[in-house]
């Protein structure tokens, strides 16, 4: 049972586009939403969280955008960078549960320059 | 700071054969998880622990052992190797807080079994 589904698998989009990955969860108890990007060759690094009491959380160019009532949420990357081309993972977990995340199955973007 | 610090990087098994995946923090911790990545999956909980000798399962638990005699530490043991564990493990840490703390991961052991 997958419990958080990502989509797309892939996407390229050329320099300067905003590449959107959306993810939905079924879990009601979910209660943090972490994105994490990852190069080849290392582990994943947290890029950007938020808690479903917001609706959108905006760090530099990387936007999450939540709907709770759909149980939905994305993330955009403004003016996308060669250098953005990595895996990206959405996750969820309950309050408190950090040691206990769910991922989506992730997003490789590529940025053409 | 070295951060989640993984041994081996890399390791090649036979069938039935047993192994221990090392995991070091030296951020002082109280949470620590072992994951494994596979193609098209994501990222799946293998064991986790929330101190000091305490662990539990995860959603893929089965082949694998767990134990955390010190903050530091959370060795991943596989007991008898199979092609099916033919994977990149990774292992993550994070602190204890207010709300849920970010999890740092090491750069994983990418680990084939023959």
């Amino acid at each position: 049972q997958q419990q958080v589904k990502q989509s797309p698998q892939s996407l390229i989009v050329q320099k300067g586009g905003i590449p959107i990955i959306n993810c939905a969860y079924e879990n009601t108890a979910f209660d943090y939403f972490p994105w994490y990007q990852q190069f080849p060759g290392k582990g994943p690094a947290l890029l950007i969280a938020i808690r479903p009491d917001v609706s959108e959380k905006k760090e530099g160019r990387f936007t999450i955008s939540f709907n709770k009532s759909a149980k939905q949420f994305s993330l955009h990357i403004m003016d996308s960078q060669p250098g953005d081309s990595a895996t990206y993972f959405c996750a969820a977990s309950t309050r408190g549960g950090s040691e206990k995340l769910v991922f989506g199955k992730g997003t490789k973007l590529t940025v053409n320059p | 700071n070295a951060g989640v610090t993984q041994t081996p990087k890399f390791q090649v098994l036979k069938t039935g054969q047993s192994m221990t995946l090392q995991c070091a923090q030296d951020m002082n911790h109280e949470y620590m998880s072992w994951y494994r990545q596979d193609p098209g999956m994501g990222l799946r909980l293998i064991h986790y622990s929330v101190g000091a000798g305490i662990t539990d399962q995860g959603e893929v638990p089965n082949g694998y052992n767990v134990s955390r005699s010190t903050t530091e530490d959370f060795p991943l043991r596989l007991l008898s190797a199979a092609p099916s564990q033919t994977s990149v493990y990774f292992c993550a840490s994070s602190g204890r807080g207010f709300g849920n703390q970010p999890q740092h991961f090491g750069d994983g052991t990418r680990l084939s079994i023959l």
